[in-house]
């Protein structure tokens, strides 16, 4: 079964920048990585994805704040937010984002999700 | 920009049908597929390209589509089952990931 695992900080300051790493297995090439939050007791929303050649789509709400990249061995994809509020609480998951028929898809499998926390 | 709409909260019995629809312009020209999420996981995927079931998913799972609404039943509820659905396209005209808000089941 094919397990992502995502990392970083959970508690942050406003303007801090939000930084998560996303593991995924040594086989998994092709790889479309994506970034999904969900603010407590709310439901899910795209953040934005990223192909193991570097290819992305961000949410447009958030596109003026957020970067991400792959590294060289293609299995550490990261998720940069800057300029966080307490708005930007959330719990946040990656997902692998399936190409099916050159059409970007469905969401499977999912990390556990990481809990981000924006408080002075 | 591309919209799915979906009921807050839906109640059912053990043993009964639930029904969730979404609602969207055109979606029948959308590819949709549906998430479980229970309290404290991470969403699991149970329906993929309108009715499609993934391995390991039962198939008191189902999916369908008709018109503007996109529908996942689950028959035979158990208690397991309760938890939030969320339905999610990708939308070629904008190049966007859309969810829908999510509905809540409730097993009476």
């Amino acid at each position: 079964q094919l397990q992502l695992q995502e990392s970083g900080p959970g508690l942050l300051k406003p303007s801090e920048t939000l930084s998560l790493n996303c593991t995924v297995p040594l086989d998994s090439v092709k790889y479309y990585c994506a970034w999904v939050r969900q603010t407590p007791g709310k439901g899910l929303e795209w953040i934005g994805g990223i192909f193991y050649s570097g290819t992305t789509f961000y949410n447009p709400s958030l596109k003026s704040r957020v970067s991400m990249s792959v590294d060289t061995s293609k299995t550490h994809f990261s998720l940069r937010l800057k300029s966080v509020t307490a708005a930007d609480t959330a719990v946040y998951y990656c997902a692998r984002h399936l190409i099916v028929g050159g059409r970007l898809s469905w969401f499977d499998p999912w990390g556990q999700g990481t809990l981000v926390t924006v408080s002075s | 920009s591309y919209v799915l709409t979906q009921a807050p909260s839906v109640s059912v019995a053990p043993g009964g049908a639930a029904t969730f629809t979404c609602g969207g312009d055109n979606i029948e020209a959308q590819s949709v597929h549906w998430y479980q999420q229970r309290p404290g996981q991470a969403p699991l995927l149970v329906i993929f390209y309108d009715r499609g079931r993934p391995s390991g998913i039962p198939d008191r799972f189902s999916g369908s589509k008709s018109g503007n609404t996109a529908t996942l039943t689950i028959s035979r509820v158990e208690a397991g089952d309760e938890a939030a659905y969320y339905c999610q396209v990708w939308d070629d005209t904008s190049d966007h990931v859309v969810f829908g808000g999510g509905t809540q089941l409730t097993v009476l």
